[in-house]
């Protein structure tokens, strides 16, 4: 069975500095996604960023990148320049391909709090 | 693009009653999934449906829980004889399969349905 782990429960940043949130993943396929969503404290799951398991390159987007090391099976994701309206849940999440399972996986989560 | 509806957006019953939730995709997805979400923990996978056909169910989705989507638009989720562990947000998601194998789709989730049981 797949697994997400997030290990770090809450996290401080500076606001304008960077951040590493950590996401690990066990599974034996071969092909499979990998998510990250934000939650704020109003509720809704916003989508951030998608990385492919055959990307060979680390996804981007705007301040959100993705940390893709396949070998030891991680997928941190880097907030930079942070801002207060980042302070929010953020969970990893994985669909698996070889075994069709479509459905997101998602970790415990990791609170970030941006302090000014 | 009016986002995924959830109705009702909170829902209080009493032990033993039944509930029903319903969830409105956006209008073009043919992927609708529902999910509960226990305070401080990540959403749990119950089940999910491709068009009107229901293709994966989870474990925690009890003999008590039920979900339909007859014409693979609007889903609901019917939870029978609610017990006090039933207390949870209830997310639904919902997503476009371009083609076949397309697993890159983002989920686009509404905003849920919190449920207690007294």
């Amino acid at each position: 069975a797949q697994k997400i782990t997030q290990t770090q429960p809450g996290m401080f940043v500076q606001e304008k500095e960077a951040v590493t949130l950590d996401c690990t993943y066990d599974t034996s396929d071969q092909s499979y996604g990998l998510f990250w969503y934000k939650q704020p404290s109003s509720g809704e799951m916003i989508f951030l960023i998608y990385q492919g398991s055959y990307d060979e390159q680390n996804a981007t987007e705007g301040r959100y990148s993705l940390n893709f090391q396949k070998a030891r099976k991680s997928a941190n994701l880097v907030i930079s320049a942070s801002q207060l309206g980042d302070s929010a849940m953020y969970f990893c999440a994985m669909t698996m391909m070889d075994t069709g399972r479509r459905a997101l996986t998602f970790g415990s989560g990791t609170r970030l709090q941006v302090q000014p | 693009d009016t986002g995924v509806s959830q109705n009702p957006r909170h829902k209080i019953t009493k032990r033993g009653q039944n509930v029903t939730f319903r969830c409105d995709p956006i209008s073009e997805h043919n992927r609708l999934y529902w999910y509960r979400q226990t305070l401080g923990q990540g959403p749990e996978f119950l089940t999910y449906f491709q068009n009107e056909a229901q293709l994966e169910k989870s474990r925690l989705l009890s003999d008590r829980f039920s979900a339909e989507r007859p014409k693979g638009s609007f889903s609901t989720l019917e939870i029978q004889r609610t017990e006090q562990g039933d207390s949870a947000m209830y997310l639904c998601a919902s997503s476009l399969e371009n083609r076949a194998g397309d697993y890159n789709s983002p989920l686009h989730f509404g905003n849920g349905t919190r449920l207690t049981v007294t």
